[in-house]
């Protein structure tokens, strides 16, 4: 069965303390990854896609990576503007994407 | 959200009452999609078009139905409500032509709120 996990589910920094945050899979077929952003009351945000193993895209103080089982979205540095759930989600040979549950992440000044 | 918008942003029904929720576009998108986002189980997909008439099913359709009489317009229906369909919906729309294209991308409209007493 495709599932894709994201870890941790919450996580908090302090302002200039960088992390990672992980999407593991299991899909046959990846046709493509995507990261959103999803503020409070609002629809996910598109940030990136990566489409095969090693490729890695970056944005301001965010950069994703994908390897054959996973992607990880590094924050540099974060801010309090950073504040958001990142959801991840896989395009695999169907018509949908799957997403995962999201983490949620609280930078403090 | 440009291009997408849902209605009503947010609604309070009684339990065995319909309820439509709408979802309009102006990309021209071919694919458009109903999801709805619970506390612990993420965005769950309940049904997408591919077309004007062509709609398939999701992973949590039981309880909805859904109609594109239109390019612009996508309905998702809840005949009877129960409160276990009380959630926010949210509507996506995509251009879907083929893999590793960027138009794979979903655009998220900013989501309808459902509660179901």
């Amino acid at each position: 069965e495709d599932q894709v996990t994201q870890s941790p589910e919450a996580l908090r920094l302090q302002e200039g303390e960088s992390s990672s945050l992980n999407c593991s899979y299991t899909v046959s077929g990846l046709r493509g990854l995507f990261w959103y952003r999803q503020d409070p009351g609002k629809g996910p945000e598109f940030l990136f896609t990566l489409y095969s193993a090693g490729e890695e895209k970056e944005k301001e103080r965010l950069k994703a990576t994908l390897t054959k089982k996973e992607s990880f979205l590094h924050i540099t540095a974060p801010k309090p503007e950073d504040s958001a759930t990142y959801l991840c989600a896989v395009d695999r040979a169907g018509t949908a994407l799957i997403f995962g549950k999201g983490t949620t992440l609280s930078v403090s000044s | 959200d440009a291009g997408i918008t849902q209605s009503p942003r947010h609604k309070v029904t009684e339990t065995g009452t319909p309820v439509t929720l709408r979802c309009h576009q102006t990309e021209n998108h071919r694919y458009m999609y109903w999801y709805r986002q619970d506390p612990g189980h993420g965005l769950r997909l309940i049904h997408y078009s591919y077309g004007v008439k062509d709609t398939d099913k999701g992973e949590v359709s039981d309880g909805y139905s859904v109609s594109r009489s239109k390019t612009e317009d996508f309905l998702l229906t809840l005949e009877s409500a129960t409160s276990s369909q009380t959630s926010v919906y949210f509507c996506a729309i995509s251009a879907r032509q083929g893999a590793n294209s960027g138009a794979n991308v979903l655009t998220f409209g900013a989501g309808s709120r459902l509660t179901v007493l």
